[in-house]
């Protein structure tokens, strides 16, 4: 088993240009999430998706749409990419969201810079 | 809102000796999670450790343990015999609330040193 993958590993964007982070998971999780990790911060939560068919938002969801393609796959978009948004971005899924087995499983991550 | 507070930026240990990491937090859950999360130069965030809440008992993986005390809102991470792959940033997370939040701490970085 793979776990959780992301693509990209590295993107560099110009300022309004856009982009999807893919990311899938092959261990029939139901709940995906998308953080963003800064420089000298833990992670925080963007939007997540508890089940599929449903996403809700995180912490920080401004500048970001989500798309939950299927039970395997959820994407994030940027529409319009600002410097703000230089991170790297990390992908997790977990069995189900609010129970017991919510232990969250996390990608490798993608490192996007905004210039 | 869950806070976390990680009071160590950095820590250092010689290899094959014994290092705590402190980790304290804020709830008002009675029923919640806890987390270590390692994070190695490779940049993946890599599952160390969980603890209940309702558990008095402290969970053991290999040699990582944690010191939960309840009471007092703590929640370290002891790793014994360390080996040089053990180098990374350590983050404390607590999982729970209404939204089901996983809060992450500003991390521990842990040197290792031969």
């Amino acid at each position: 088993n793979a776990g959780v993958t992301q693509t990209p590993k590295f993107q560099v964007l110009k300022t309004g240009q856009s982009m999807t982070l893919q990311c899938a998971q092959d261990m029939n999780h139901n709940s995906m999430y998308w953080y963003r990790q800064d420089p000298g911060m833990g992670l925080r939560l963007i939007y997540y998706s508890a089940s599929e068919g449903t996403t809700d938002k995180g912490e920080v969801p401004n500048g970001y749409n989500v798309s939950r393609l299927n039970k395997r796959e959820f994407s994030l978009r940027l529409e319009s990419a600002a410097p703000s948004q230089t991170s790297v971005y990390f992908c997790a899924s977990s069995e189900h969201r609010g129970s017991s087995t919510d232990t969250q499983y996390f990608g490798p991550g993608t490192r996007l810079t905004v210039l | 809102a869950q806070t976390v507070t990680q009071s160590q930026p950095e820590m250092s240990v010689q290899e094959a000796e014994t290092v705590t990491l402190s980790c304290t937090y804020d709830t008002s859950e009675s029923d919640y999670y806890l987390f270590w999360y390692k994070q190695p130069p490779s940049r993946q965030m890599i599952l160390v450790i969980r603890q209940e809440a309702y558990k008095q008992q402290n969970a053991t993986e290999n040699r990582f343990s944690v010191n939960f005390q309840k009471a007092a809102k703590s929640f370290s991470l002891k790793i014994s015999d360390s080996q040089l792959g053990d180098a990374a940033m350590y983050f404390c997370a607590p999982l729970g609330g209404s939204n089901y939040k996983l809060t992450f701490g500003k991390g521990t970085l842990l040197t290792v040193n031969p």
